[in-house]
């Protein structure tokens, strides 16, 4: 098990609403980067956050944003939900340098209707 | 365009045979490589991993075999066991890219007692 969690688990929304999800990184790493899984597909990068500053982002409008406070911890926050927002959002913990090292959260389903 | 690609959507084993799954790659600059192992509603767990100085890496019943000249990497589990069954997804990530991973659609593996 990592020490990386995340919350809520699960959350139903409707279309045109706003989320918050949250993720607290593993002890000693700075860096978290946040991943849309759709079903049937592999995670896809949304972005990252190295020291509370946005250190690279994949293909996403940016109605989904995000922060990491200095604790490293990191909200993602996505506007005028859509139903094609529907997917498992994961939160990765990791460190510059040390790549190995990359872990998981279990992830905040989210259900939009 | 997937940059990542596991070809075999599933993938059926007798236990205490060997398992291979495949992954391919189009990216140059992807220098390190890593496999990971799901369960449904839970994050990926990180198996095992290769940097691009390598061509093979070997922890305990799984082995990864890199060939950078194909672009085509493996993950080969002897003897398979019953708790492999999973969905294993291949990833890659380049040091010159913040070192996001770049994950495949994954393959899901099914060992049969």
């Amino acid at each position: 098990e990592t020490g990386v969690t995340q919350s809520p688990t699960h959350l139903i929304k409707t279309r045109g609403q706003q989320v918050t999800l949250r993720c607290s990184s593993q002890s000693g790493h700075n860096t978290v980067s946040w991943y849309q899984q759709a079903l049937g597909q592999g995670p896809q990068f949304i972005f990252q956050y190295y020291r509370e500053e946005e250190n690279g982002r994949g293909n996403f409008p940016p109605r989904f944003s995000g922060l990491q406070f200095p604790n490293y911890s990191s909200e993602l926050n996505v506007n005028a939900l859509e139903l094609d927002d529907s997917a498992l959002y994961l939160c990765a913990s990791s460190s510059p340098g040390r790549r190995e090292e990359v872990f998981f959260g279990s992830g905040t389903q989210l259900s939009v209707l | 365009d997937q940059q990542v690609k596991q070809n075999s959507p599933s993938l059926s084993v007798q236990e205490g045979r060997i398992s291979i799954l495949n992954c391919d790659y189009t990216n140059s600059m992807f220098d390190y490589f890593l496999w990971y192992k799901k369960y449904p509603a839970e994050g990926p767990t990180f198996l095992i991993s290769i940097s691009s100085i390598k061509d093979k890496n070997e922890d305990g019943r799984f082995t990864v075999f890199l060939n950078k000249s194909a672009k085509h990497l493996s993950l080969h589990i002897v003897p398979s066991q019953p708790g492999d069954s999973a969905v294993y997804f291949c990833a890659a990530s380049a040091l010159k890219g913040n070192e996001k991973l770049t994950f495949g659609t994954g393959t899901r593996l099914t060992i049969i007692p």
